[in-house]
């Protein structure tokens, strides 16, 4: 089965890079990472997502890696807004023709001022 | 805020009772998909609904129900509560039927405590 493993939790300090690690070896040709994040007391909202290249947008940065068993994702700059826990998740095929978010455990990320 | 609304925040009740929680997609979205949060199960998809059909089942229980309705609005119907089914219980949206690209877009969760 699709399964993500992330560390429990991170500290970074305010103004520096954050690259937060997710294994997933078991995944398939046809399986999509996505990152989402979840602010205290919030639902997750979406980061970022790829299937096998390096993906940027104005959140973050997501490099995969070439045999797609883990990727990164990369916060450029951390600040204190950034403090939640993000989770890596497999958006995995299914035979009904949709995909369904399986979710790692998360990593709760602690942004120091 | 994601455009996604959940009714009711926080509901108490018995084991034994049924209850029902609400949830109404951004404007457009098609799709509906029920989560639940637990701190021993983390984030765990339930079922999904594209425009008023059932699209996909995940760990969904047998006591545990779902519906969309014509409006898009959905519902999710616990019955037979146990203790063990304290949770929080997200709802999330998106455009289309769920495709590998498509963001699903949360509600800010539905906490349910079953004593």
């Amino acid at each position: 089965d699709a399964k993500t493993t992330q560390p429990n939790s991170m500290e970074s300090n305010e103004e520096e890079p954050v690259h937060l690690p997710c294994n997933h070896s078991t995944i398939s040709g046809t399986d999509y990472i996505h990152w989402y994040r979840q602010l205290p007391s919030q639902g997750p909202e979406y980061v970022i997502h790829g299937l096998t290249s390096n993906v940027n947008n104005r959140m973050a940065s997501l490099a995969i890696a070439e045999d797609r068993k883990s990727s990164t994702l990369i916060l450029h700059r951390a600040t204190l807004r950034d403090a939640a826990v993000y989770y890596c998740i497999l958006s995995v095929y299914d035979t009904s023709g949709t995909y369904k978010y399986i979710f790692g455990t998360g990593t709760r990320l602690k942004v120091l001022a | 805020d994601s455009g996604v609304t959940q009714t009711p925040k926080h509901l108490i009740t018995a084991t034994g009772q049924r209850v029902t929680l609400r949830c109404s997609p951004r404007s457009g979205d098609l799709s509906v998909y029920w989560y639940q949060q637990s701190l021993d199960q983390g984030l765990q998809f339930l079922i999904q609904y594209y425009n008023g059909e059932e699209r996909a089942k995940g760990n969904i229980l047998e006591r545990f129900s779902a519906q969309q309705f014509p409006d898009l609005h959905s519902e999710l119907n616990l019955s037979s509560l146990e203790l063990g089914d304290s949770a929080l219980y997200f709802c999330a949206s998106s455009v289309g039927e769920g495709d590998f690209q498509e963001t699903q877009y949360f509600g800010p969760g539905t906490r349910l405590l079953v004593l």
